[in-house]
């Protein structure tokens, strides 16, 4: 099974500042059709998750433009640029290059501080 | 709109049986894989297992393989996820999510499963 690893799991981010959250996986998330399978999802409190990120870099739609993905391979990177207060949550990192079986990470949880 | 809805909150004595559903509208129910995933409190979210109401191909993570059964009726595009004998353990909210192209949306609104006896 792939292990995904996020970093830090807890970060407070002063409003209008930026964030930064890493993710790993235990292997390469590069498919052979040329895609990494990496996502994001920013689950707020007391709400199902949502999608933020596809395909390490991708907004998803509705998704601000403060939020962007980096990465390839194994190490990957979300970047909040300028940290809001409905920003706060919990973010998780996922793989589905197995596809259709599925990885989390542990999640980073958001605070404002 | 595109929604998953979720059946009510259950509670349940250890040894029970149970089925949750969550029912697509809004699109093609039989085009798009579901997925099912449990948080338990406080806690991540864990993958548990995918079906493709289609023709019912379904997959499971090794952790629910033999836990639970994942199931759809596309007749009135609802997919289904059960267990023949719950545990404490079993305690958690329960996601649906549809997986599109750009990967799974919508989610469900949770089912939240509480068994004690």
């Amino acid at each position: 099974d792939i292990v995904m690893t996020q970093t830090p799991l807890s970060l407070s981010v002063t409003p209008g500042q930026p964030a930064s959250i890493s993710c790993k996986s235990s292997q390469s998330l590069l498919h052979s059709d040329g895609k990494t399978y990496l996502y994001w999802y920013l689950q707020k409190p007391g709400q199902p998750p949502q999608l933020l990120i596809y395909e390490v870099s991708n907004r998803f739609s509705g998704v601000p433009d403060r939020f962007s993905g980096s990465g390839s391979g194994t190490d990957f990177t979300l970047k909040i640029s300028r940290v809001e207060a409905e920003d706060v949550g919990v973010y998780y990192c996922m793989q589905s290059i197995q596809l259709p079986l599925c990885t989390f990470g542990q999640g980073t949880k958001l605070e404002i501080k | 709109e595109v929604q998953l809805v979720q059946s009510g909150a259950e509670v349940k004595k250890p040894g029970e049986s149970l089925k949750i559903s969550c029912k697509g509208s809004g699109y093609s129910f039989t085009s798009y894989w579901i997925g099912w995933v449990r948080q338990m409190p406080g806690k991540g979210l864990e993958w548990m297992g995918i079906i493709y109401p289609g023709d019912s191909d379904t997959r499971y993570s090794p952790s629910f393989q033999g836990q639970v059964t994942i199931s759809a009726d596309k007749s009135i595009s609802t997919a289904y996820l059960q267990w023949s004998s719950l545990k404490a353990s079993d305690t958690a909210m329960y996601y649906c999510a549809r997986r599109r192209q750009e990967g799974f949306d919508p989610w469900g609104q949770g089912t939240l499963v509480t068994v004690s006896s």
